[in-house]
């Protein structure tokens, strides 16, 4: 059983165009992320949402807006895309609030492309 | 700004060798950990040093910190080309996020 799941795993797009990506988590835990990894392997974290609270909004365009429908969902949707967009997309998910509580699981990511 | 830089960028060596990777970070943590990314796929949790810890072993793995030089170092032993994969450092704080480091790639030659 994937215990952090995204789909798409490719998404090929143009630009201009809005597009989701999904997240669900089957560990339990209470808070999810979303981390952006461009070209260079450069890992970056977006949002973070702790029992459907946005708790973490780095200094992200307001084209992104993350919806937490229940704990073990957290899902992205890009609107307007522009070519920068492309990147790989991780969520990610861990127990309890605290950074310093343990680790993260991540998704294996959704390759967004934008033409 | 970015927290980890980590050195060196990419490692090539063969199997059965010792592989070392350093993370430097500019300020104070909570704790650090050592993820891997295979090519295409998602990371991976190594192990978590605490910042009161100054060395942690998981089977082929050592992990040493040292707060005062704000460093850590992750050392493989008896390498495998399974092995071959980017590694990142990750340091936390009482932030309620991970940030990631620059990542080393390790290449392993059979």
């Amino acid at each position: 059983d994937t215990a952090v799941s995204q789909t798409p795993k490719y998404l090929v797009t143009q630009m201009g165009n809005d597009k989701s990506i999904k997240c669900e988590q089957n560990l339990g835990h209470d808070t999810m992320y979303w981390y952006k990894q461009d070209s260079k392997k450069f890992l970056k974290i977006m949002f973070s949402y702790n029992n459907k609270e946005l708790i973490i909004n780095e200094t992200v365009p307001n084209r992104f807006s993350p919806k937490s429908p229940d704990k073990a969902h957290l899902n992205l949707h890009i609107n307007s895309l522009e070519l920068g967009d492309s990147a790989v997309y991780f969520c990610a998910s861990k127990t309890g609030r605290q950074a310093g509580a343990g680790e993260l699981f991540f998704g294996e990511g959704s390759r967004l492309t934008v033409l | 700004s970015q927290q980890g830089e980590e050195d060196p960028q990419a490692l090539s060596i063969q199997e059965g060798e010792n592989a070392t990777m350093n993370c430097s970070y500019k300020t104070s943590i909570n704790n650090l950990q050592w993820y891997r990314q295979n090519s295409g796929r998602g990371l991976v949790h190594l192990i978590l040093i605490r910042s009161n810890e100054r060395e942690k072993h998981s089977g082929r793995l050592r992990v040493t910190l040292d707060t005062s030089k704000k460093s850590s170092s992750l050392l493989i032993t008896a390498s495998r080309a399974a092995d071959t994969a980017s590694y990142f450092c990750a340091t936390g704080r009482n932030t309620d996020k991970l940030i990631f480091g620059t990542g080393t790639r390790l290449q392993v030659f059979p």
